[in-house]
Formats: structure tokens, sequence, C-alpha cells
């Protein structure tokens, strides 16, 4: 069975201090693992893709990273505005199968 | 380029009572998945729609519904409400890429919050 497990449940930074967030994962085959943004009430934003291990992705203070069991969310000088529940998901290889997505870590980022 | 979009906002509805929640795809998408989100917890895959059919279900009792349409919409049905089938429920829309690509990039509506009551 396929399982994405986050840690830390939460995280507290001041502002400018960087920090990353981890995502664990048990998949059969991996098609590709996600990442994404959630503001309280919305639904899930899309930040990245990351198909292969080594592969890094970046996007203003966010960076994202890959290996064979676990991926890492790099928060750069973060900013009040960051602050969110980050969510990773992972996409078996099989066709367009569903996303299978861990508990989220709930990031607060205080001026 | 209009994202997906989801209807109504909010809904509050009575146990044992039955619930239509609605999903435009994002333009070019033909594929349209559920989730539900409890409170604190990640999202829970319901059933995927494709080609007006259903094509992967995850874990939820028949009580849980669906419906394709022609121009790739689609609908949720809850029948029989119990108080824990309130949640956000997510819609999100993807597509087979067309040059055999990689991307299945799933992309999620705003969401329905249900409250059972």
């Amino acid at each position: 069975e396929d399982q994405v497990t986050q840690s830390p449940e939460a995280l507290r930074l001041q502002e400018g201090e960087s920090s990353s967030l981890n995502c664990s994962y048990t998949v059969s085959g991996l098609r590709g693992l996600f990442w994404y943004r959630q503001d309280p009430g919305k639904g899930p934003e899309f930040l990245f893709t990351l198909y292969s291990a080594g592969e890094e992705k970046e996007k203003e203070r966010l960076k994202a990273t890959l290996t064979k069991k676990e991926s890492f969310l790099h928060i750069t000088a973060p900013k009040p505005e960051d602050s969110a529940t980050y969510l990773c998901a992972v996409q078996a290889i099989w066709g367009n199968t569903p996303l299978v997505f861990g508990k989220g870590t709930r990031l607060s980022v205080i001026a | 380029d209009a994202g997906v979009t989801q209807s109504p906002t909010h809904l509050i509805k009575t146990r044992g009572q039955q619930v239509t929640l609605r999903c435009s795809p994002k333009s070019g998408h033909d594929t349209v998945s559920w989730y539900q989100q409890a409170l604190g917890q990640g999202p829970q895959f319901i059933f995927q729609y494709y080609e007006e059919e259903e094509r992967q279900r995850g874990n939820f009792p028949d009580r849980f519904s669906g419906h394709q349409f022609p121009n790739y919409s689609s609908e949720l049905n809850v029948n029989a409400l119990l108080l824990g089938d309130s949640a956000l429920y997510l819609c999100a829309s993807s597509s087979l890429p067309l040059s055999g690509g990689y991307s299945y990039e799933q992309y999620f509506g705003p969401g329905t919050r249900l409250t059972v009551t």
C-alpha cells in the first residue's frame, strides 16, 4: 500500500529563519511526487512535481528535492505570507492513478 | 484560462439527507477526481471519472456516487448523510499528456465545505 508521512506536523519559524519540511514515502513504483500549498478552507495549490531521485525544483523561496525514499521542501528566508499547510502526495506509475497524500505540515511564519 | 470551479461553496445538510456537489474541470482537462478532506487530514481519494465512466474508486461506501458529463464536468452525490461526512470536498482535474510524457499533475478547485448536522 502506498503511504506518505510528513514531518513535522507543525512548524513555527521567525521571519527569515530557513528550515526544511520532510516527506517520506513508500510506493510500488513512483511516477511523480507532488508538493501542494493549502491555505485554510481553500483547495490545494500546485507547487512542484518531482519525477526521479536527484531532481530539484525551485520557486521563489521554495526548493523541493527528491531521493528514493523521501522529499524535502526547503524554505529559505520565509515571510509571513508563506504561512500555510504544505501537502506532499505521491502517484504510482500505473497510468493516471489517484494521488496519495500525507497529512501535511502546518507552517507558521512569525514577523 | 479558467481553473477548476466547484459549487456550492458551503452547504449545510441534516443527517439522512442527500447532497449533490458540482465541478467543472480546468480547460483542456478530461479527467476529474474527487477527494474528501477531513479537518487536519490530507485529502482522501473517493473516485475518478474519465470518458464518463468511473475508472477508479477509493475506500468509500456506495452512498458516494458520481457522474461525468460529455463536457467533462462532474457531480458527486452522497446519500443518507452521516455526521462523519462533514468535510471539505475537493475536485481535481487532469489530463493524459498528449505526447506520452510524464505530467499527470492534478489541479484542485476551491472545494465545497459540507456540514452535516
